[in-house]
This record gives structure tokens, sequence and C-alpha cells, in this order.
């Protein structure tokens, strides 16, 4: 049971290039989301997932694209890289019915010059 | 639209006495769930607490205990007996709950971070 894991965990991109993140979770959980956290602040919510082939926008979801097409992966995609998207990013998945109980995955720091 | 707010953007403490990091939450939601994370420097978000906004008693873990002050609506987080591992950054988070499903969007506080003086 490997629980929340993300990939890559440092990336470096140019502006204007895309690239997608990925997340995967092995404990069966329907609710997936993918936050941001910036320096010095909270994370802030970018999309979710109750379940495959259902996905919805959160606080920020501008410049980013998610699917859903298995209960296991959560992929986040950045369309055109720019530096206000510098930031770690977080995954994170729980049951529906027990969301008081959510696993982070342990974030990828991006960098966009 | 849901809001926490953390005034305390630094907190010491010593070793083996308590502290209280405080959170205020803003809502308009009848159902819903306040939870607080650990944050250490290695990056890890670590789940400590939750509490339900229909519990009634304070939600406890450990040496964690949530005091929640429903008409202030407060949600305050004492570590018992300090820790020099518990130095690290402490984020409140609110969640919005509906139908009896806790839906697991989370909207967190700037957070606090705690530093453990032996």
């Amino acid at each position: 049971n490997a629980g929340v894991t993300q990939t890559p965990k440092f990336q470096v991109l140019k502006t204007g290039q895309s690239m997608t993140l990925q997340c995967a979770q092995d404990m069966n959980h329907e609710y997936m989301s993918w936050y941001r956290q910036d320096p010095g602040m909270g994370l802030r919510l970018i999309h979710y997932s109750v379940g495959a082939g259902i996905t919805d926008q959160g606080e920020v979801p501008n410049g980013y694209n998610v699917s859903r097409s298995t209960t296991e992966d959560f992929p986040l995609r950045l369309l055109s890289a720019a530096p206000s998207q510098t930031s770690v990013y977080f995954c994170a998945s729980s049951l529906l019915a027990a969301a008081n109980t959510q696993y982070f995955g342990p974030g990828t720091r991006l960098t966009v010059l | 639209a849901q809001k926490i707010t953390q005034t305390q953007p630094g907190m010491f403490v010593q070793e083996k006495e308590a502290v209280t990091l405080d959170c205020t939450y803003d809502t308009s939601d009848q159902s819903y769930g306040l939870f607080w994370y650990k944050q250490p420097s290695s990056g890890e978000m670590i789940f400590l607490i939750y509490q339900g906004s229909y519990d009634e008693q304070n939600a406890t873990e450990g040496r964690y205990s949530l005091n929640f002050q429903k008409a202030r609506k407060s949600a305050n987080l004492v570590i018992s007996a300090s820790q020099l591992g518990d130095s690290a950054m402490y984020f409140c988070a609110m969640s919005y709950n509906a139908g009896g499903t806790s839906y697991g969007k989370l909207t967190f506080g700037q957070g606090t971070i705690l530093t453990v003086h032996p």
C-alpha cells in the first residue's frame, strides 16, 4: 500500500512549456484533488474529482486541466506554463464517505522560469 | 464562501509546555468540518485532528485537542507537552459538508509557524 504518490518530485520548466504532474493512489479512494501552495501561504484547491469521469474546478483552476479516467490516477496538466505557476503542488485523496481523513501526497515542487 | 483566519504568523513555546494555535472561520454552511494539519520542514502534509460541526465533544488525538467554540467560530489547536519535533508549520482548514457527506474541498488558513525551544 503506497498511499498517494506524486511524480516528479521536482521540475523546472520554461515559460510556455506544457507538462503533466502525475498523482496515483492505491486505496480505492473516490475523491481526489489537486492543491497548490505558494510561499508563506496555505494550500488552494485547483481541481477535484469525486470519481472516474467526474471532475470540477476549485478555487484557482485557470491554466490547469485535469481528467480522471481511472479511480487510481488523477493527472494535472499545465497547458502553457507561466512563472505565476511556480509553486508546490499537492495531490490528496479520500473516501467520499470519510472525507474527514484526507491523504496527501509528498508534493511536486515546480519552478517556471 | 468559506474563510479561515490564522492570526499568529509565528509562535514560540518551551519544550514540555502547552501551546494554543488560533483559528477562526467564517461560513454560512450549517454542516462543515474543521481540520488541523502539520507541515514540517520536509514539506509533507500530516493530518492531526478533525472536528465536525455537529460534534458536541471537542476532538482529541493524543497530545492534540481541538477547542471548538461554535458560537465564536473558532477551532483552536492545543498541543500539550510540546516536543522539539512539534516545530513545524500548522494549518487550519475547513471542508464543506452536505447531505451527510463531508466533501474534501478544503479551504486553508495561512498557517502558523511553531518553534519549540529546548
